[in-house]
């Protein structure tokens, strides 16, 4: 069975300082881990996914993810935040053995402030 | 390419009532899954279709079913409304049932029951 654990349901940020969000997964195969972001009344926009084909994962709107198999790791950073990523943000993940099911973290809701 | 479609957005159902709720896929998607969101649960796999075919099912009651038609376009049912099933209600689509194809994500139906 596979889990996933985001530390920090609520991160504040300056505009134009780093963003960290924390991701720990659980799982007993090589999983595939994804980051989604959720905007207000939408559904959920793929930024990154990690796929074994290497550790640093470069995404969407300038995000990037870490894949850290030592610490069971995959937190999301951006050097700048903008007003614009104010959102929430999953980190999910999906075992090779689960088909198209993904399981996904409680979610942060990132705040921006100017 | 169209996204994801998912009818209609919005929903208001009374307790005992039954609704049905619809996806149409990408384009060349034939793999479906279905998620319920709410605030107290987070987002939780319902159930994965494929090629009319459910293949995967999350921990829910029978009165939730879906169904999956020929041309990949996709219905979940919810017999019986109770106020816990107040929630968002997302599809997502993907070439296939594998876990190697990403799950792209409609706009989700919010369906409220009173």
């Amino acid at each position: 069975a596979q889990s996933v654990t985001q530390l920090g349901s609520h991160v504040s940020v300056s505009e134009g300082a780093l963003v960290l969000l924390r991701c720990n997964y659980s799982s007993s195969v090589p999983p595939y881990l994804f980051w989604y972001v959720q905007y207000p009344n939408q559904g959920l926009q793929l930024l990154l996914k990690y796929t074994s084909a290497a550790t640093l994962v470069k995404g969407i709107n300038g995000f990037e993810a870490e894949f850290k198999k030592s610490e069971t790791s995959f937190h999301l950073t951006k050097p700048s935040a903008h007003m614009s990523d104010a959102a929430e943000y999953f980190c999910a993940v999906r075992a090779e053995t689960s088909g198209s099911r993904l399981t996904f973290g409680e979610g942060t809701q990132l705040t921006v402030n100017p | 390419k169209a996204g994801v479609t998912q009818t209609p957005r919005y929903l208001i159902k009374t307790r005992g009532q039954q609704v049905t709720l619809s996806c149409s896929p990408i384009s060349g998607h034939r793999s479906v899954s279905w998620y319920q969101q709410t605030p107290g649960q987070g987002l939780q796999f319902l159930f994965e279709y494929f090629s009319e075919t459910q293949r995967n099912k999350g921990n829910f009651p029978g009165r939730f079913s879906g169904r999956q038609f020929s041309n990949s376009r996709s219905e979940m049912n919810v017999s019986t409304l109770e106020l816990g099933d107040s929630a968002l209600y997302l599809c997502a689509s993907s070439l296939g049932p594998t876990s190697a194809y990403e799950q792209y994500f409609g706009p989700g139906t919010r369906l409220t029951v009173t």
